[in-house]
């Protein structure tokens, strides 16, 4: 149990235009999703926190404007680059916990979605 | 400054063998620790948790440790082979929440 699904799982888009990630928990409701990057060699960086019903919270640095991100149900969330520019490719992560707020909750991770922007 | 630090080399051993990889912290005191698994272009997948009153963990091959007072983890492997071979990150409780920081991760190679 507790899959959490990613689509597109590859994407490549021209500058200037916009790409919508969905993350999606299979067997679950996931009250809360996280949205994460992550550049080569490096760690995941968490983007936002995403609430089903209300808005994202986002990390100090990441442009909400910029990232749009929509969690209509309890197994659904999306992330949208807008106006992509090609330091935004990277690999973009979403999990999802079937706890929300207790502390020792295990995150179980999308398989990831590779963005480049051409 | 506050950091979460993974060898950044891999460590490459051979079947059979334990693999140990470590990560330090400074200037945080988590609650808990937790190390994942990630495979190239892949997400990363909970192996286990483990908390700040708990001194070790095992589960099948796996063992952590968890040492406070050195702000150290260590993450074993016995019997190593070659499918363990991935990247292995750690996270942990920076900010009192269940939402961890991660570290950048060790690889590790097992060669036949």
């Amino acid at each position: 149990g507790a899959v959490v699904s990613q689509h597109p799982s590859r994407v490549i888009c021209k500058s200037g235009t916009s790409v919508k990630i969905e993350c999606r928990s299979l067997d679950f409701q996931a009250t809360t999703m996280f949205w994460y990057r992550q550049f080569p060699k490096q760690s995941l960086m968490l983007m936002a926190t995403s609430n089903e019903g209300s808005k994202a919270t986002y990390e100090q640095g990441v442009e909400k404007d910029k990232f749009l991100i929509n969690h209509a149900s309890l197994t659904l969330s999306t992330l949208t680059v807008t106006s992509a520019h090609p330091e935004d490719s990277s690999f973009y992560i979403c999990s999802a916990t079937r706890n929300a707020g207790q502390k020792f909750a295990e995150q179980y991770f999308g398989p990831g979605t590779r963005l480049t922007v051409t | 400054s506050q950091k979460i630090e993974q060898n950044s080399e891999a460590l490459n051993i051979q079947e059979g063998k334990t693999a140990t990889l470590t990560c330090n912290y400074t200037n945080y005191s988590p609650a808990y620790l937790q190390w994942y698994r990630q495979d190239p272009g892949r997400g990363p997948v909970f192996l286990l948790l483990i908390r700040e009153n708990e001194k070790e963990k095992r589960k099948e091959r796996l063992k952590v440790t968890f040492d406070t007072t050195l702000k150290q983890s260590l993450f074993h492997i016995t019997a190593s082979q070659p499918a363990d071979s991935a990247t292995y990150l750690c996270a942990l409780d920076t900010r009192g929440s269940y939402i961890p920081t991660f570290g950048r991760g060790t690889s590790l190679i097992v060669h036949p």
